[in-house]
């Protein structure tokens, strides 16, 4: 599996936008990228996935490198509930298996 | 809608002994996989299966199994149960078991192995 590499921490304040990075210099040219978010005492939680355009949803967007070997989760207004481990997830296209690594642990102050 | 469910929420159990984890799936999804996530790490594939059919195996001993059953939902079964596999054990469903499926995560079992 190609793998990704992330921050351990990250911190933010409220209300202010956050860029959660993730380097795949390994990335084959059919995998996607996808960002799933845990919150405490719960499990994942999908958040968004792109190949090669950048992406936007109600909850964030996902800019990818030219060169796909980023790619850079945005949240544009963080809040207290965004508190939470991101990861950042390479999909092959054969089966649907996700392969987590430790992700980065975002925090959200006052 | 119901999203995944899992029971139970907690379980002990001691060394060498079997557990059985439960999931359903959110409804009309068809494929089931299980991960087992130890404290501080992310979650690790066990198993995946689509239409009771094994569709994808993980790294684990064959102390681990699963299966699926006719109306989708699944169980994950650990026998001689070691002290390392005291973890939370999720479970995800999706639609389908294609690669472009979102996977949709229920709040796991909390299993602790004494």
């Amino acid at each position: 599996d190609a793998k990704t590499t992330q921050p351990n921490s990250m911190e933010s304040n409220e209300e202010e936008p956050v860029h959660l990075p993730c380097n795949h210099s390994t990335i084959s040219g059919t995998d996607y990228i996808h960002w799933y978010r845990q919150l405490p005492s719960q499990g994942p939680e999908y958040v968004i996935h792109g190949l090669t355009s950048n992406v936007n949803n109600r909850m964030a967007s996902l800019a990818i490198a030219e060169d796909r070997k980023s790619s850079t989760l945005i949240l544009h207004r963080a809040t207290l509930r965004d508190a939470a481990v991101y990861y950042c997830i390479l999909k092959e296209t054969s089966g649907s298996r996700l392969t987590f690594g430790e992700g980065t642990q975002l925090t959200v102050n006052p | 809608d119901a999203g995944v469910t899992q029971s139970p929420t907690h379980l002990i159990k001691t060394r060498g002994q079997q557990v059985t984890l439960r999931c359903s799936p959110i409804s009309g999804h068809k494929s089931v996989s299980w991960y087992q996530q130890v404290l501080g790490q992310g979650p690790q594939f066990i198993f995946q299966y689509y239409e009771k059919e094994e569709r994808g195996r993980g790294n684990f001993p064959d102390r681990f199994s699963a299966r699926q059953f006719p109306n989708y939902s699944s169980e994950l079964n650990v026998n001689a149960l070691l002290l390392g596999d005291s973890a939370l054990y999720l479970c995800a469903s999706s639609l389908w078991a294609a690669s472009t499926d979102t996977q949709y995560f229920g709040p796991g079992t909390r299993l602790t192995v004494l």
